[in-house]
Order: C-alpha cells, then structure tokens, then sequence
C-alpha cells in the first residue's frame, strides 16, 4: 500500500532564504508525481508535475526532483518570498492506477 | 479556457439532510476524479470517472454517497443522508489522459451540523 509523508509540517523561515521540501514515498512503482500549494481557504494549484521518468522539473524559482529508487522527491524554492507563504502538497500517481495518494503537506510561512 | 469549476462554494447543513456537489471539468477532459479532505487528515480519493463511466469508486466510504457523470460532462455528488463525519473540503479534478496532470477545481467545503 502506497504511503506519502511530507517532512516538516510546517517550515517558517525568513524572506529570501533558499528552501527545501520533502516528499518520501513507500513503493517506487510510481507514474508520475505532482507537487501543489494549496493557500488558505482556496483550491489547489498545480506547481510541478514530475513523470516517473524523469529525474528534475523546473518553473521560475521552483525545482522539483525525483528519485524513485529512494522514494524521495524534493521541491526547493529559491529566494523565497511572502507570496509563497502555503501549504505545498505533494501526490503520487501509482502504477497501478489512476487515483493520486497524497502526503499531508508542509505549511510555509515565509517572513518578510 | 475555463478551468475546473465546482458549485457551491460552501454549504452547510444538518445531519440527515441531503446535498448534492456539483463539478464542471475542463472542456475536453474525459477523466474527472474527486477527491475529499477532512478535518486533520490527508486528501484521500473517492472515484475516476472516464466519460459517463467509473472507473475505479474504490474509495468512496459507504452507500450514502452516489456519484453521476450523465453524457460525459458535469457531474454531481450528492450524500444522502449526511452524517457529521462527511463534513471537509470536497475536491474535484480533471484531466485529458489518464496519466495526464490533473487540475483541481477550488473545491466545495461541506459543514454538517
């Protein structure tokens, strides 16, 4: 059975710094996987998908890797700013089918 | 283009009473899922629709809730009769393959009381 884990729960950092986000996954059998924010009483936007084949996306300040003989995939963000104050989620897609298991996400609060 | 679109936004209503969600997907998008997040939890999946037919409803959580896709379009949700513990944000996404990125509507946040 297919288990996401976002590690940390929350990150609060100040403005301009460099981070990183964790995503870890417990089967490597994987489709593809996808990273989302999701701010406060709105939906969910996509940020990066990543295709099982695939080792790195990248749009703007945001790069996501993926390693899936580890189960890993990290999402950094680049001179961070208030505006990417969120929660990042991240979802795979298994091999087997087409739902998207998720982690419980990382809230960001970035420090003017 | 329009993105995915649900309706309502937010309702609320007491145990026992009956709701109905509504999602509109993507113009062309044959694959719509939805999915829920309650209080505390993770997302979890509920079913896929492929056109008018389902895919996989393995997650849906009893037989109170029914999903519809008539013609391949918009579909609807509805839980009869609700329960407290169906209370959190209903999510519904679409995408064009099934391996494709899906996007998620702005969800429907359902209060039971």
């Amino acid at each position: 059975k297919q288990e996401v884990t976002q590690i940390p729960a929350a990150l609060s950092v100040p403005e301009g710094e460099n981070l990183v986000l964790n995503c870890s996954f417990t089967d490597s059998a994987i489709y593809n996987l996808q990273w989302f924010r999701q701010d406060p009483g709105k939906g969910l936007t996509s940020l990066l998908l990543i295709q099982s084949s695939q080792r790195e996306q990248t749009s703007g300040r945001l790069n996501a890797s993926l390693d899936k003989s580890s189960g890993r995939s990290t999402l950094y963000i680049a001179a961070s700013q208030p505006g990417d104050s969120a929660t990042y989620l991240c979802a795979v897609k298994p091999d087997s089918n087409y739902q998207l298991i998720w982690g419980a996400g990382t809230k960001l609060i970035i420090k003017p | 283009e329009a993105g995915v679109t649900q309706f309502p936004s937010h309702s609320v209503i007491e145990k026992g009473q009956t709701v109905t969600l509504r999602c509109d997907p993507i113009s062309g998008h044959d694959n719509l899922y939805w999915y829920r997040r309650v209080m505390g939890k993770e997302i979890k999946f509920l079913l896929h629709f492929v056109k008018e037919s389902k895919q996989d409803e393995s997650g849906m959580p009893n037989n109170r809730f029914l999903a519809e896709r008539t013609g391949g379009t918009y579909s609807t949700l509805k839980v009869q009769p609700a329960e407290l513990e169906d209370s959190g944000v209903y999510f519904c996404a679409s995408s064009h393959g099934v391996g494709s990125e899906q996007y998620f509507g702005p969800g429907t946040r359902l209060t039971v009381t």
